[in-house]
């Protein structure tokens, strides 16, 4: 079973309505993140949570929300979806313990708002 | 702050061939670096990383990388190119103050001619 999964994997919605993406994760790790990717961008990051009661902004939280609703679960909320939201997201987990910082990540959910 | 650029968004190799993927960052301190590969359709996976010790590192699949301090470069090498080798390539940096983000550089795309 993949340690970081995402849902939906695709989503096509239109401009203007709600969405969410969610995040589980069975690693046991305390950090979640989300990322957004565009091509020739690479991925910036949208918020970050290193605990459930800690939540931060990253370089594009405009437009987007997050709720980290326990250890394992971080979604990412769209209240009002425009076109320019259209990407593929990315979820990812780090553990605080280990160090070495390295992030791992789930499998993508591609939206696509038109 | 710190950042991460990659020459050469797109870069193509014969089966066989050296790969060289070329990755600059900067970082007002020590950095922690890594590279990740991207296969089509599916999330980021860790090829390598670099934290302290021998500025030689190896990986996944047959790919290394040499941190070089005073050119501030990480960048991937593979003596041998295989078909599988085909897919996005992102470097990527952390700094030292305990935060623990990444900031990925835009991404290069490996292709491997027959």
């Amino acid at each position: 079973d993949a340690d970081v999964t995402q849902t939906p994997r695709n989503r096509i919605t239109k401009t203007g309505k709600r969405i969410m993406l969610e995040c589980s994760q069975t690693k046991g790790h305390d950090r979640m993140y989300w990322y957004r990717q565009d091509p020739g961008l690479g991925l910036r990051l949208i918020y970050y949570s290193f605990d459930v009661k800690d939540i931060n902004k990253g370089e594009i939280s405009d437009g987007y929300s997050v709720s980290r609703q326990a250890q394992a679960k971080f979604s990412l909320s769209l209240e009002s979806a425009i076109p320019n939201q259209t990407a593929l997201y990315f979820c990812a987990t780090s553990d605080h313990s280990g160090g070495a910082r390295e992030q791992f990540f789930g499998p993508g959910t591609r939206l696509t708002v038109l | 702050a710190q950042s991460v650029t990659q020459l050469g968004s797109h870069v193509s190799v014969s089966e066989g061939a050296l790969v060289l993927l070329r990755c600059n960052y900067s970082s007002s301190v020590p950095p922690y670096l890594f590279w990740y590969v991207q296969y089509p359709n599916q999330g980021l996976q860790l090829l390598l990383k670099y934290t302290t010790g021998a500025t030689l590192v190896k990986g996944i699949n047959g790919f290394e990388a040499e941190f070089k301090k005073s050119e501030t470069s990480f960048h991937l090498t593979k003596p041998s190119a295989h078909m599988s080798d085909a897919a996005e390539y992102f470097c990527a940096v952390s700094d030292d103050f305990g935060n623990e983000k990444l900031t990925f550089g835009t991404g290069t795309r490996l292709t491997i001619i027959p």
